[in-house]
């Protein structure tokens, strides 16, 4: 069966900071890979997507990127955190199908 | 381009009332259409789908079925219990491989 891992679960940064947060999938090949973006009472936002390795189209302008080395490998990154990137941030994969989404735990990110 | 609307909430329930959220849409194509639930402190996890006009998706008594003629994909449950309560979205997707996801819809069930 596929799962899908994001690590950490939890993370406090100080504004300024780098980011990066990974996203592996396993079970599955050459999944189409999302990141998105969870704001407080918020709907989400999609910030990237990939339909395979070194391929990423991205959502929103901002001071995040996103990155896949390998076929299963997603990385949310970025140089300087500000205060607005706080957030909750999911990673999910679609497989063959491609309509469905199965989301990984989650990172709960606090910039300060 | 493509968008969901959900009922805004948040939607506060007495256990075993019933329950309906309300979603409609906008897609160029034939969407499929979904309903995804948030637990607290969780991902989203898929709970019922339906890909095309008058197909009724269903799981753990929720139920939506596809209205083409109205644009629709309401969720239904007839018997709410407490642990029900969470976030629940109403996606489509047309392009295959990204989805459009509605605001979502807190539910709260009071025993």
């Amino acid at each position: 069966s596929q799962t899908i891992h994001q690590w950490p679960a939890t993370l406090v940064q100080p504004v300024g900071s780098p980011l990066s947060l990974e996203c592996t999938v396993e079970g599955t090949s050459n999944p189409n890979l999302y990141w998105y973006r969870q704001a407080a009472g918020r709907g989400l936002q999609l910030l990237f997507y990939s339909v395979g390795i070194g391929q990423i189209s991205s959502e929103v302008p901002q001071n995040l990127s996103a990155s896949r080395p390998q076929d299963r490998q997603f990385i949310l990154s970025s140089k300087k955190l500000l205060l607005s990137d706080s957030g909750f941030y999911l990673c999910a994969w679609s497989g063959w199908e491609q309509d469905t989404q199965y989301f990984g735990p989650g990172t709960r990110l606090t910039v300060l | 381009g493509d968008s969901v609307t959900q009922m805004e909430g948040p939607v506060t329930l007495s256990e075993e009332a019933f329950l309906t959220i309300n979603c409609t849409y906008t897609a160029t194509g034939y969407p499929s259409l979904f309903w995804y639930v948030q637990y607290p402190g969780e991902g989203l996890q898929l709970l019922l789908k339906a890909t095309k006009a008058d197909d009724k998706g269903s799981n753990k008594g929720f139920e939506a079925t596809y209205r083409k003629e109205t644009t629709s994909f309401h969720l239904e449950k007839g018997s709410v219990q407490v642990s029900d309560s969470a976030v629940y979205f109403c996606a489509l997707n047309t392009n295959a491989g990204k989805s459009t996801f509605g605001d979502g819809t807190t539910l709260t069930v009071k025993p």
